[in-house]
């Protein structure tokens, strides 16, 4: 069965304090790797897409990785605004469903 | 990315009622699709709703329990039926980005309390 797996399930960092969080992944043809960042109240708002193994994606101070098992979200000096549940997905070859992990809380503070 | 809306945000039903979502996109698309996100879990795909043919159910999910329609390409809404406690969660709907891209883009998304 395709799983997929985010660790940690809450994190607290200092500002300025990178780290990395986690989803690692078992699925019959990976079509795409989602990140997502979703906040209280609101809907997933999308981040990237990654689709092979190697490829990487940038925007401001998030930066995410993928291969062939597992992806990572880096994040490089968080400020408070960064706070937020972040949540990966995939989609296999066949369906539309994006099978999403359960997310990782993430605490940044001053 | 498509802009998203969703009626009502939030809502408080009776155990046995039925409550109806509305899904509206500013922009014309060809698969609309409805998550269930329950306390504590990850988004799960309800079901995909194709304009002009019935809708998709994944499994776990009936269409006696989740009537969904699909009338044109900017609308949809989804029916919960015969409410009970456990169908407490956040109903969101989505739609695919345009080209080959394939990330889905989600409206707010609609907190029902079902007592």
């Amino acid at each position: 069965e395709d799983q997929v797996t985010q660790s940690p399930e809450a994190l607290r960092l200092q500002e300025g304090e990178s780290s990395s969080l986690n989803c690692s992944y078992t699925v019959s043809g990976l079509r795409g790797l989602f990140w997502y960042r979703q906040d209280p109240g609101k809907g997933p708002e999308f981040l990237f897409t990654l689709y092979s193994a190697g490829e990487e994606k940038e925007k401001e101070r998030l930066k995410a990785t993928l291969t062939k098992k597992e992806s990572f979200l880096h994040i490089t000096a968080p400020k408070p605004e960064d706070s937020a549940t972040y949540l990966c997905a995939v989609r296999q070859d066949s369906g539309y469903a994006l099978n999403f992990g359960k997310g990782t809380s993430l605490l940044v503070t001053p | 990315s498509a802009v998203i809306s969703q009626k009502p945000s939030r809502d408080i039903c009776q155990r046995g009622t039925s409550l109806t979502i509305q899904c509206q996109v500013d922009s014309q698309v060809t698969m609309m699709f409805w998550y269930r996100q329950q306390p504590g879990q990850s988004l799960t795909l309800i079901a995909t709703a194709n304009q002009g043919s019935e809708a998709t159910y994944e499994s776990g999910f009936v269409i006696d329990k989740f009537p969904i329609s699909r009338p044109n390409l900017t609308f949809s809404t989804l029916t919960v039926s015969n409410l009970s406690p456990e169908d407490s969660s956040i109903y969101l709907c989505s739609v695919e980005g345009r080209g080959t891209s394939y990330e889905q883009y989600f409206g707010p998304g609609t907190r029902l309390t079902v007592t």
